[in-house]
């Protein structure tokens, strides 16, 4: 089956500190991974993605991700955190045999304070 | 990206109506799909809308309970029937295949955040 897990519900950070949000997937087959951002009363936006290539992959508003295939792990990072960066982000899956199908993880929530 | 407009953006409905969501985007599109989201929570697939056919429902979804209509590749709608508080939501539509080209990610509107009294 497939599927991603968003084992954190909330990450604090102090802002111009490093950030992690952390994400695992199940997938058969090749997997196509995405994270997407979403602020209050907003829909969500797309950050980035990894579907071939570099492992290491660079989106909007600084932000990057690390496809890691022995981990299954597909980890968002900035390298300094914005108090603007608080939001609810979610990290997607799209199974290469399903591709119909996209499998969001539960979401987790980024504070960044002052 | 795509630019995906939702109508309404948010309601409040009285208990046993039904509301009818319009979604439509700027350019065509290969695939439609309705998600519901609690706020704060993740996001559950209603179905997938298909161009000049019927919706393909996840489980847990009945066409007699979310009517959904996609007439041709830019718009969908999805309606809520017979509405309960228990439908009190955020109603998303979503799209990828923009200009029949999937570049993989799919591109979301803004929600309709729908309250049932």
């Amino acid at each position: 089956a497939q599927s991603v897990a968003q084992p954190e519900d909330q990450v604090n950070v102090a802002e111009g500190n490093p950030l992690t949000v952390k994400c695992t997937y199940s997938v058969s087959g090749n997997p196509y991974l995405f994270w997407y951002v979403q602020y209050p009363n907003r829909g969500l936006q797309f950050l980035l993605k990894y579907i071939t290539g570099d492992n290491l992959v660079k989106g909007s508003y600084g932000f990057e991700a690390e496809f890691n295939k022995s981990q299954t792990s597909f980890h968002l990072k900035k390298p300094s955190a914005l108090v603007s960066d608080s939001a609810l982000y979610f990290c997607a899956v799209r199974a290469e045999y399903n591709f119909n199908k996209f499998y969001f993880g539960s979401g987790t929530k980024l504070n960044v304070k002052p | 990206s795509a630019v995906i407009s939702q109508k309404p953006s948010r309601d409040i409905c009285q208990r046993g109506t039904s509301l009818t969501i319009q979604c439509q985007v700027d350019s065509q599109v290969t695939m439609m799909f309705w998600y519901r989201q609690q706020p704060g929570q993740s996001l559950t697939l209603i179905a997938t809308a298909n161009q000049g056919s019927e919706a393909t429902y996840e489980s847990g979804f009945v066409i007699d309970k979310f009517p959904i209509s996609r007439p041709n590749l830019t718009f969908s709608t999805l309606t809520v029937s017979n509405m309960s508080p228990e439908d009190s939501s955020i109603y998303l539509c979503s799209a990828t295949g923009l200009a029949g080209v999937d570049t993989g990610e799919l591109f979301f509107g803004e929600g309709s955040r729908l309250t049932v009294l």
